[in-house]
């Protein structure tokens, strides 16, 4: 079965620290995944997206994301995190089987300490 | 301002009561979809469409209808309401049907049902 999955329900990070908010995957054939920020009160940002190519994806807010096929992952990062990182993160992957809607993993929610 | 607009944006009712939550996209998506998001389960698809008058289930469609007569609209139903469905609801678009690309999210429905 394709699945996503976030191991942590929450990341704690000191302001200026490097972050990563990990995501494993499981799905059949290529996969495309995605990361969207969802900050309080506010619906869900997209923040940037493999879908072939390069390894390392560059997207919003200094964030990137490295995919790595064998070992199934793709955690998101961030050299030096700032307190307005503070927010809930998801990651998602296109499911072939279902006419390719979006599978979304649980949600991490990342808290920057001053 | 491209934007995916949702009313009304809280809503309390009684179990029972037949209401609707409108969706609204500026930018010309052929792609709409309802999702639920409750503690600790991430996203959860509703219903989604490809294009008007084309409408699928999600993941979690019982006790939801929709309606895709325009292009721009993709209102949700709840014709009898449970308090099961005490959730935070968002509306969200995409260009292209077959190709997963970003989504644009409304600012979401917070729904009380009591």
């Amino acid at each position: 079965a394709q699945s996503v999955a976030q191991p942590e329900d929450q990341v704690n990070v000191a302001e200026g620290n490097p972050l990563t908010v990990k995501c494993t995957y499981s799905v059949s054939g290529n996969p495309y995944l995605f990361w969207y920020v969802q900050y309080p009160n506010r619906g869900l940002q997209f923040l940037l997206k493999y879908i072939t190519g390069d390894n390392l994806v560059k997207g919003s807010y200094g964030f990137e994301a490295e995919f790595n096929k064998s070992q199934t992952s793709f955690h998101l990062k961030k050299p030096s995190a700032l307190v307005s990182d503070s927010a809930l993160y998801f990651c998602a992957v296109r499911d072939m089987a279902s006419n390719y809607q979006l599978i979304w993993g649980a949600g991490t929610k990342l808290i920057i300490k001053p | 301002e491209a934007q995916v607009t949702q009313n009304p944006r809280y809503l309390i009712t009684v179990t029972g009561k037949k209401l609707t939550v409108t969706c609204s996209q500026n930018m010309n998506h052929e792609y709409m979809s309802w999702y639920r998001q409750d503690p600790g389960l991430g996203l959860r698809q509703i219903y989604y469409s490809m294009n008007v008058e084309v409408t699928d289930k999600g993941d979690v469609p019982e006790g939801y209808k929709v309606s895709r007569k325009e292009k721009r609209n993709f209102p949700l139903i709840l014709e009898s309401p449970s308090p099961n469905q005490t959730s935070l609801y968002f509306c969200a678009s995409r260009t292209t049907p077959g190709q997963t690309y970003e989504q644009y999210f409304g600012p979401g429905t917070r729904l009380t049902v009591t």
